[in-house]
């Protein structure tokens, strides 16, 4: 599975528009990019996925970029519920293992 | 999608004893996963149990230390055997609908060993 890479923290406003970057210069052709998250003594969320197209749903959007080396996470009008760590995977099904980085602490400002 | 549940959600042990973590899913899955995610630290998968067979345990984890069952396609055990205050973490479990789904993952054990 290909390693991906985060910044470990980032601070958003409330009602500003987070972008979480992601790098995965090493997936392979077959690897979806996944999203989750984990809230404070939680289970990690499912966020989105995405192959090689941009994908939205109700929670966030994901861009992945041409190459696929690199992707973004946007959540468009961030919350206090937001805050979390977000971890970004790179998997070929969801049958496979999850080996989770240390991901990025969010944090969204009031 | 599937609704994972897991009993105890939390439990204070003493050391040397053991304990058992048990995973419910809603519906027949095949492939469950069991993390361990210590305090402050990022997710780290034990192993990997599919019904039938014997799980497949990733490096540093011995099925002598974390023993595994999993009786049918709905359920798994967890063993936290000859317990250390190391091995304090939130154990979580995890399952998949589908190949192309999303894993869904449990609300985790709070473990504390004393």
């Amino acid at each position: 599975d290909a390693k991906t890479t985060q910044p470990p923290s980032m601070d958003c406003a409330e009602g500003r528009a987070a972008n979480l970057p992601c790098n995965h210069s090493t997936i392979s052709g077959n690897e979806y990019v996944y999203w989750y998250r984990q809230i404070h003594s939680q289970g990690p969320q499912y966020i989105i996925h995405g192959l090689k197209n941009n994908e939205t749903n109700e929670m966030a959007s994901l861009i992945i970029t041409e190459d696929r080396k690199s992707s973004t996470l946007i959540l468009p009008h961030a919350t206090l519920r937001d805050t979390a760590v977000y971890y970004c995977i790179a998997q070929k099904t969801s049958y496979d293992k999850v080996i989770f980085g240390p991901g990025t602490s969010l944090s969204v400002i009031p | 999608s599937a609704v994972i549940s897991q009993k105890p959600s939390r439990d204070i042990c003493q050391r040397g004893t053991s304990l058992t973590i048990q995973c419910q899913v809603d519906s027949q899955v095949t492939m469950m996963f069991w993390y361990r995610q210590q305090p402050g630290q990022s997710l780290t998968l034990i192993a990997t149990a599919n019904q039938g067979s014997e799980a497949t345990y990733e490096s540093g984890f011995v099925i002598d230390k974390f023993p595994i069952s999993r009786p049918n396609l709905t359920f798994s055990t967890l063993t936290v055997s000859n317990m250390s205050p190391e091995d304090s973490s939130i154990y979580l479990c995890s399952t998949s609908s589908g190949a192309q789904e999303t894993q869904y993952f449990g609300p985790g054990t709070r473990l504390l060993v004393l």
